[in-house]
């Protein structure tokens, strides 16, 4: 039982340079978040999904897009890197109906 | 708008003592309130979560919390801790009938022999 999947676990851009990360979760889940997580800040909302096709802005949405094609996939995209998004990127997925949210191992992301 | 404050950022104490990690919250709905842990390089775990009902919850690994509404907080304790426990941990909110989970900036607990 996989839970939920973050790919890649490491990565290293340069400034300007795009790449898109990705959440795959099998437990069937409506909602899908991403979070960034900063030293002292905890975790902060970027961006997330009630469900297939629909998306939202969280506290810190600038800089990031996100696409939900389909219910098991959260793809997080960042179109021109910036240092300031060097961070450890945590997906989280949530049942309707349900108060736990079961999150993944995290992407660390460096821009230099 | 909901927030989260937990009012230490590091925690260190002996292993077997007692300790206490303090959050408070403040919204103006109804609220379900969470602790999650993560333990070095990994994801956060539920440790516990206060939905309804008693104030007093219990969770994994002998923690417990205590919610306090009249005073916003929802402060997790733990009555011997062990050199395992060392972890960061994050307190957390979601009003009742909304999507998103608000966190806390995370305490970090460091147990020493």
């Amino acid at each position: 039982n996989a839970g939920v999947t973050q790919t890649p676990k490491f990565r290293v851009l340069k400034t300007g340079q795009s790449m898109t990360l990705l959440c795959a979760q099998d437990m069937n889940h409506e909602y899908m978040y991403w979070y960034r997580q900063d030293p002292g800040m905890g975790l902060r909302l970027i961006h997330y999904s009630v469900g297939e096709g629909t998306t939202a802005k969280g506290e810190v949405p600038d800089g990031y897009n996100v696409s939900r094609l389909k219910k098991q996939n959260f793809l997080l995209g960042l179109e021109s890197a910036a240092p300031s998004q060097t961070s450890v990127y945590f997906c989280a997925s949530r049942k309707q109906g349900n108060t736990e949210a079961f999150f993944g191992q995290g992407t660390r992301l460096t821009v230099v | 708008a909901q927030s989260v404050t937990q009012l230490d950022s590091q925690v260190p104490v002996f292993e077997e003592a007692p300790v206490e990690l303090r959050c408070n919250y403040s919204s103006s709905v109804s609220v379900y309130l969470f602790w999650y842990v993560q333990y070095p390089n990994q994801g956060l775990q539920l440790l516990l979560k206060y939905l309804s009902g008693s104030t007093l919850v219990k969770g994994i690994n002998g923690f417990e919390a205590e919610f306090n509404k009249s005073q916003t907080s929802f402060h997790l304790r733990k009555p011997s801790v062990h050199i395992s426990d060392t972890a960061e941990y994050f307190c957390a909110v979601k009003d009742t009938g909304g999507f998103k989970t608000i966190f806390g900036a995370g305490t970090r607990l460091f147990v020493k022999a």
